[in-house]
Formats: C-alpha cells, structure tokens, sequence
C-alpha cells in the first residue's frame, strides 16, 4: 500500500532564507510520480513541482526544487529565498503509476517571517 | 481555458437531508478525483475515475456516500443522508495521463 508522511506539522523561516520542507514515502510500485501543492489560506490547491521515479535528475521550477533520494524513499521540497507570500500548507503527494491513484500527506504548515 | 469547475462553492444544509456536489472537469482530461479536506483527516481521497469508470472507491466512507460519471464532462457526488460529520470541504481534481491534478475551488459543505 502506499503511504506519504510529513512530520513537520509547522515551520518557520525568515524571509530570503532557503527552507527544506520533508516528505517521506513508501510503495512497492516501480513507478510513481511525486507531487508538491501549496495551499495558501484562501484555500485552492496550487500545483508547484514534479518528479518522476525514473527521472534522473532533481525536479527544479524556480524557486523550488525537489530532493530526491530514491533509495531513502524521500522527495524533500526546498524552496530558496523565501517570500512572505509562501505562507500556506505545503501537500506531498504520490500517484502509483499503474492504477493512477494519489494520495497525499498530511500537509506543513509554513509561516515566512518578515 | 476553464479550469475545474465545481458547484455549488457552499452549501447549508440540515442533518438528513440530500447533498449534490457536481463537477466539471477540464476538457481532455482522463482522470477525475474526488477528495474530502478536514482539520482532523487532511485530504481524503474519496473516489477516482479513468475514463469515466470508478477505479477505487475504497476511499468513500460508508454507503451513504455515492459518486458518479455519466460522461467525460461530469461527476456529481451524493450524500444520503447527510450527517454534522460530513461537513467539509470536497475537491474534485482532474488530470490528463499521469501527470499533475488540477482542483476546482473546492465546495464547503456545512450540516447542521
């Protein structure tokens, strides 16, 4: 079965700073996709970044990048030179290639400090 | 283009009674998701479909809870009865292939 976990249920940065968000995750599926959705508090779901299983190289858009490190089984978001306005919750997610089921974590909640 | 359309975005209604939640999903798109969001549960999904077909309705929480597809451009999910505790907000998600899903806004359902 599959199971995403995020243990931090809040974080703070300051704002410019760089911030590591974790994700861990576990399937028995040799391909899956990871997922990251921002949240912020006017509540829609905003797609930010993909990775694929089989893809070599870390995922980048912008100011966000994906660490991932597929032998620990976790796809850390690091957002870099953090703006007030990525204030939200934070969803990892992973899609099982096969069937094309995903599912999410349990969300961090992050707060930009000026 | 129009994203992920949802109706209605609130809903009140009493304990008992129906709730219709309906969505439209992008054109083109193979995959639709229905999610439930709570403080306490985070995103549940409910149900999802490919090409109009339930593929995994594991998520529904009892059978007062149904979901369907009648053609490429339409889901509705259905409460009957409704109860305090499904109060929530319901997210449905469409995506082509396997990438990313794209949500609608969302619909807040209140029971009283």
């Amino acid at each position: 079965a599959q199971k995403i976990t995020q243990t931090q249920p809040g974080m703070f940065v300051q704002e410019k700073e760089a911030v590591t968000l974790d994700c861990t995750y576990d399937t028995s599926d040799p391909s899956y996709g990871l997922f990251w959705y921002k949240q912020p508090s006017s509540g829609e779901m905003i797609f930010l970044i993909y990775q694929g299983s089989y893809d070599q190289q870390n995922a980048t858009e912008g100011r966000y990048s994906l660490n991932f490190q597929k032998a620990r089984k976790s796809a850390n978001l690091v957002i870099s030179a953090s703006q007030l306005g990525d204030s939200a919750m934070y969803f990892c997610a992973m899609r099982d290639n096969q069937g094309g089921k995903l599912i999410f974590g349990q969300g961090t909640e992050l707060s930009v400090k000026p | 283009d129009a994203g992920v359309i949802q109706s209605p975005r609130h809903e009140v209604t009493e304990m008992g009674q129906e709730v219709t939640l309906r969505c439209k999903p992008i054109s083109g798109h193979d995959y639709l998701f229905w999610y439930r969001q709570t403080m306490m549960r985070g995103l549940e999904l409910l149900i999802y479909f490919n090409n109009n077909v339930p593929i995994d309705d594991s998520g529904m929480p009892e059978d007062r809870f149904s979901a369907k597809m009648p053609n490429a451009s339409f889901s509705t999910l259905k409460i009957q009865p409704s109860e305090p505790r499904d109060s929530a907000v319901y997210f449905c998600a469409s995506s082509f292939g396997l990438r990313e899903l794209f949500f609608g806004e969302g619909s807040r359902l209140t029971v009283l």
